[in-house]
């Protein structure tokens, strides 16, 4: 089954504490994705990759990273958590668009509370 | 960058009517707009798309207009069902780039 899978899907933890949240997506797409949702402000693109070790950064990049080692996953990093990144995370991935967009397939989510 | 405005916020509609959701979009080099659909506790999907060089669209009971010139693009939902209620989110990709701007979002109610 064509899929994008998120771990953790629930996530606590305290100020400071790395944590990495992966997400794998099994239809060889090239392109990947990482938002945070939060009431009232939609979804925010975190980072995004076009492809093995080319990424860039989205509209709210600050206290994350990631990396893209393999065409299938793409880790989302935050080397020190703080109370303002609690909210729903996802991952997202879409093949080539030949210069427009595509679909994009959404993970299940991860919910992140940093207390 | 680009900066996508969506309104209404929330959207109470009685069942078997229409529902208009509208997005503006602020960078004219925007080629590809999408409507997502997210159901309580989903993740959100695709519903239907439009590219810079069409008009309108239209997939069953949805459809999606574009006007460039204006710089918006509308989403209408005939004959509303209770299953259409959701949280449905325009987006917005400059042709440049591969970031994809999305709107705040609009929740849409269906009464019985």
């Amino acid at each position: 089954e064509a899929q994008v899978t998120q771990n953790p899907r629930y996530l606590i933890t305290v100020t400071g504490k790395k944590l990495t949240v992966t997400c794998s997506q099994n239809m060889n797409h090239e392109y990947m994705s990482w938002y945070r949702q939060d009431p009232g402000l939609g979804l925010r693109q975190i980072y995004y990759s076009m492809n093995v070790e080319v990424t860039d950064k989205g509209d709210v990049p600050e206290g994350y990273k990631v990396s893209r080692k393999e065409k299938r996953n793409f880790p989302l990093i935050l080397e020190s958590p703080s109370p303002n990144q609690t909210s729903l995370y996802f991952c997202a991935s879409s093949p080539p668009s030949g210069g427009f967009g595509a679909e994009q397939y959404f993970g299940p989510g991860t919910r992140l509370t940093v207390t | 960058g680009e900066n996508v405005e969506q309104h209404p916020s929330t959207l109470s509609v009685q069942e078997g009517d229409s529902a208009v959701i509208k997005c503006t979009y602020s960078d004219s080099a925007s080629n590809y707009f999408p409507w997502y659909k997210q159901e309580l506790g989903k993740r959100p999907q695709l519903i239907i798309d439009i590219r810079s060089n069409v008009g309108e669209k239209k997939d069953q009971r949805i459809a999606v207009t574009l006007n460039k010139t204006a710089k918006h693009f509308s989403l209408h939902i005939t004959e509303t069902q209770p299953e259409d209620s959701a949280v449905y989110f325009c987006a917005a990709k400059d042709s440049g780039d591969y970031k994809l701007s999305f709107g705040a979002g609009t929740t849409v109610t269906v009464r019985a």
